[in-house]
Protein backbone atom coordinates (compact mmCIF):
# COMPACT_ATOMS: atom_id res chain seq x y z
CA UNK A 1 0.00 0.00 0.00
CA UNK A 2 1.33 3.73 -0.59
CA UNK A 3 2.03 5.41 2.29
CA UNK A 4 1.27 9.50 2.75
CA UNK A 5 2.43 11.56 -0.50
CA UNK A 6 3.27 14.71 -1.06
CA UNK A 7 3.31 17.33 -3.83
CA UNK A 8 5.31 19.00 -5.21
CA UNK A 9 8.69 17.52 -3.40
CA UNK A 10 10.28 20.82 -3.89
CA UNK A 11 9.37 24.34 -4.77
CA UNK A 12 10.85 27.77 -4.66
CA UNK A 13 8.20 31.16 -4.47
CA UNK A 14 9.14 35.07 -4.15
CA UNK A 15 8.21 36.72 -1.24
CA UNK A 16 4.35 38.10 -1.39
CA UNK A 17 3.14 34.82 -3.60
CA UNK A 18 0.72 32.23 -2.88
CA UNK A 19 1.65 28.50 -2.38
CA UNK A 20 -0.77 25.82 -2.14
CA UNK A 21 0.91 22.32 -0.90
CA UNK A 22 -0.99 19.11 -1.62
CA UNK A 23 -1.28 15.52 0.53
CA UNK A 24 -2.45 12.22 0.03
CA UNK A 25 -3.11 10.21 3.50
CA UNK A 26 -3.25 6.38 3.92
CA UNK A 27 -6.22 4.90 1.84
CA UNK A 28 -8.69 4.37 5.29
CA UNK A 29 -7.03 7.25 6.99
CA UNK A 30 -9.59 9.67 8.06
CA UNK A 31 -7.18 12.51 9.44
CA UNK A 32 -4.59 15.02 8.38
CA UNK A 33 -1.86 16.84 10.16
CA UNK A 34 0.23 19.97 8.79
CA UNK A 35 3.76 20.45 10.31
CA UNK A 36 6.53 22.97 9.22
CA UNK A 37 9.88 21.91 10.07
CA UNK A 38 12.58 24.83 9.93
CA UNK A 39 15.77 23.51 9.38
CA UNK A 40 17.70 22.15 12.22
CA UNK A 41 14.34 22.10 14.13
CA UNK A 42 11.76 19.76 15.09
CA UNK A 43 8.32 19.44 13.51
CA UNK A 44 5.71 22.36 14.62
CA UNK A 45 1.86 22.09 14.41
CA UNK A 46 0.17 23.76 12.01
CA UNK A 47 -3.38 22.01 11.72
CA UNK A 48 -4.75 18.73 12.09
CA UNK A 49 -8.14 17.94 10.10
CA UNK A 50 -10.42 15.42 10.39
CA UNK A 51 -13.78 14.41 8.58
CA UNK A 52 -12.91 17.17 6.90
CA UNK A 53 -13.35 19.66 9.79
CA UNK A 54 -10.33 21.71 11.46
CA UNK A 55 -9.44 19.78 14.78
CA UNK A 56 -6.79 21.46 16.34
CA UNK A 57 -4.81 24.92 15.64
CA UNK A 58 -1.27 25.74 15.74
CA UNK A 59 0.19 29.03 16.62
CA UNK A 60 0.69 29.89 13.09
CA UNK A 61 -0.90 33.48 11.55
CA UNK A 62 -4.20 33.65 9.17
CA UNK A 63 -1.72 33.50 5.98
CA UNK A 64 -1.65 29.93 6.81
CA UNK A 65 -5.01 28.36 5.90
CA UNK A 66 -5.97 24.20 5.28
CA UNK A 67 -8.79 22.35 4.05
CA UNK A 68 -9.52 18.38 3.52
CA UNK A 69 -11.40 17.23 1.11
CA UNK A 70 -14.27 14.24 0.38
CA UNK A 71 -11.71 11.86 -0.28
CA UNK A 72 -9.69 12.77 2.65
CA UNK A 73 -6.74 14.32 0.85
CA UNK A 74 -5.67 17.79 2.26
CA UNK A 75 -4.38 21.59 1.26
CA UNK A 76 -2.58 23.84 2.96
CA UNK A 77 -2.36 27.44 1.41
CA UNK A 78 0.03 30.36 2.68
CA UNK A 79 -0.19 33.35 1.57
CA UNK A 80 1.78 36.57 1.20
CA UNK A 81 4.70 34.44 1.57
CA UNK A 82 7.99 35.52 3.84
CA UNK A 83 11.41 34.28 3.34
CA UNK A 84 10.50 32.82 7.04
CA UNK A 85 8.29 30.39 5.71
CA UNK A 86 11.06 28.59 3.89
CA UNK A 87 11.22 25.27 5.67
CA UNK A 88 10.14 21.56 4.74
CA UNK A 89 6.19 20.86 5.07
CA UNK A 90 5.40 17.67 6.43
CA UNK A 91 1.94 15.71 5.93
CA UNK A 92 1.16 13.26 8.34
CA UNK A 93 -2.18 10.89 8.40
CA UNK A 94 -4.34 8.90 11.35
CA UNK A 95 -6.77 6.68 11.19
CA UNK A 96 -8.62 9.19 13.13
CA UNK A 97 -8.46 12.46 15.03
CA UNK A 98 -9.58 14.39 17.83
CA UNK A 99 -9.28 12.64 20.83
CA UNK A 100 -8.09 9.32 20.22
CA UNK A 101 -4.92 8.06 20.36
CA UNK A 102 -4.06 6.94 16.61
CA UNK A 103 -1.01 6.30 15.02
CA UNK A 104 0.45 8.94 12.65
CA UNK A 105 1.90 8.29 9.35
CA UNK A 106 4.13 11.06 7.57
CA UNK A 107 4.98 12.05 4.19
CA UNK A 108 8.58 12.55 2.88
CA UNK A 109 7.14 16.60 2.97
CA UNK A 110 7.51 18.93 0.41
CA UNK A 111 10.75 21.53 1.16
CA UNK A 112 9.68 25.03 0.39
CA UNK A 113 12.38 28.11 -0.51
CA UNK A 114 11.06 31.30 -0.68
CA UNK A 115 13.27 34.06 -1.83
CA UNK B 1 1.04 24.29 25.47
CA UNK B 2 3.96 21.88 25.80
CA UNK B 3 7.63 22.54 25.50
CA UNK B 4 9.42 19.65 25.18
CA UNK B 5 13.49 19.36 24.79
CA UNK B 6 16.26 17.50 24.44
CA UNK B 7 19.42 17.24 26.69
CA UNK B 8 21.92 16.58 23.80
CA UNK B 9 22.04 17.56 20.69
CA UNK B 10 24.29 14.93 19.60
CA UNK B 11 25.04 11.61 20.47
CA UNK B 12 27.91 9.14 18.83
CA UNK B 13 27.82 5.38 20.51
CA UNK B 14 29.79 2.31 18.80
CA UNK B 15 28.49 0.40 16.60
CA UNK B 16 26.71 -2.76 18.97
CA UNK B 17 26.56 -0.25 22.46
CA UNK B 18 23.07 0.77 24.17
CA UNK B 19 21.93 4.63 23.49
CA UNK B 20 20.10 6.39 25.49
CA UNK B 21 18.61 9.85 24.18
CA UNK B 22 16.81 11.79 26.78
CA UNK B 23 14.33 14.58 26.61
CA UNK B 24 12.78 16.91 29.23
CA UNK B 25 9.05 18.11 28.87
CA UNK B 26 7.37 21.06 30.99
CA UNK B 27 3.70 20.25 30.34
CA UNK B 28 2.19 18.60 33.73
CA UNK B 29 -1.18 17.92 31.45
CA UNK B 30 1.18 15.85 28.80
CA UNK B 31 -0.54 12.79 28.36
CA UNK B 32 0.74 11.39 25.72
CA UNK B 33 4.33 10.68 24.67
CA UNK B 34 5.74 9.58 21.04
CA UNK B 35 9.61 9.02 19.93
CA UNK B 36 9.97 9.80 16.21
CA UNK B 37 12.93 8.35 14.11
CA UNK B 38 14.09 11.22 10.99
CA UNK B 39 16.17 9.79 8.30
CA UNK B 40 17.80 12.73 6.32
CA UNK B 41 15.39 13.48 3.52
CA UNK B 42 12.47 11.95 5.12
CA UNK B 43 9.58 12.45 7.27
CA UNK B 44 9.90 11.29 10.90
CA UNK B 45 8.97 7.72 11.24
CA UNK B 46 7.38 6.56 14.60
CA UNK B 47 8.88 4.29 17.12
CA UNK B 48 7.61 3.98 20.32
CA UNK B 49 5.08 5.99 22.47
CA UNK B 50 3.52 5.58 26.02
CA UNK B 51 0.66 6.87 27.71
CA UNK B 52 1.11 9.04 31.15
CA UNK B 53 -0.44 6.21 33.07
CA UNK B 54 2.88 3.97 32.25
CA UNK B 55 6.70 4.19 33.36
CA UNK B 56 7.82 1.68 30.85
CA UNK B 57 7.23 0.23 27.18
CA UNK B 58 9.83 -1.78 25.49
CA UNK B 59 9.45 -2.88 21.55
CA UNK B 60 11.59 -4.24 19.49
CA UNK B 61 15.18 -3.09 20.30
CA UNK B 62 13.60 0.10 21.91
CA UNK B 63 12.33 1.22 25.42
CA UNK B 64 11.23 4.24 26.46
CA UNK B 65 10.83 5.37 29.87
CA UNK B 66 8.89 7.96 31.76
CA UNK B 67 9.34 9.79 34.92
CA UNK B 68 6.10 11.81 35.77
CA UNK B 69 8.42 12.89 38.99
CA UNK B 70 10.93 15.03 37.15
CA UNK B 71 9.15 14.97 33.57
CA UNK B 72 11.91 13.14 32.11
CA UNK B 73 11.11 10.78 29.28
CA UNK B 74 14.32 8.72 27.51
CA UNK B 75 14.53 6.24 24.65
CA UNK B 76 17.01 3.27 25.08
CA UNK B 77 18.14 1.51 21.79
CA UNK B 78 20.06 -1.79 22.13
CA UNK B 79 22.59 -3.05 20.06
CA UNK B 80 22.58 0.20 18.08
CA UNK B 81 23.37 -0.71 13.99
CA UNK B 82 24.28 1.37 11.46
CA UNK B 83 20.63 1.98 10.38
CA UNK B 84 19.59 3.21 13.65
CA UNK B 85 22.14 7.13 12.77
CA UNK B 86 18.94 9.29 12.17
CA UNK B 87 17.45 12.35 14.12
CA UNK B 88 15.28 11.21 17.06
CA UNK B 89 12.36 13.59 18.11
CA UNK B 90 10.67 13.07 21.02
CA UNK B 91 7.27 14.43 21.42
CA UNK B 92 3.99 15.19 23.75
CA UNK B 93 0.80 15.96 23.35
CA UNK B 94 -2.31 16.02 25.69
CA UNK B 95 -5.91 14.78 24.50
CA UNK B 96 -4.26 12.39 21.71
CA UNK B 97 -3.09 13.51 18.37
CA UNK B 98 -4.71 16.88 18.16
CA UNK B 99 -1.84 19.02 18.81
CA UNK B 100 1.64 16.99 18.80
CA UNK B 101 4.27 19.14 20.04
CA UNK B 102 7.76 18.17 19.26
CA UNK B 103 11.37 18.89 20.80
CA UNK B 104 14.66 19.87 19.38
CA UNK B 105 16.03 16.59 18.16
CA UNK B 106 19.13 14.42 19.09
CA UNK B 107 21.21 13.48 16.42
CA UNK B 108 22.25 9.99 17.10
CA UNK B 109 25.75 8.92 15.27
CA UNK B 110 26.89 5.44 15.36
CA UNK B 111 30.81 4.17 14.50
CA UNK B 112 30.98 1.03 12.98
Amino acid sequence: DAGVTQSPTHLIKTRGQHVTLRCSPISGHKSVSWYQQVLGQGPQFIFQYYEKEERGRGNFPDRFSARQFPNYSSELNVNALLLGDSALYLCASSLRGGQGLYEQYFGPGTRLTVT
Amino acid sequence: GENVGLHLPTLSVQEGDNSIINCAYSNSASDYFIWYKQESGKGPQFIIDIRSNMDKRQGQRVTVLLNKTVKHLSLQIAATQPGDSAVYFCAGSSGGYQKVTFGIGTKLQVIP
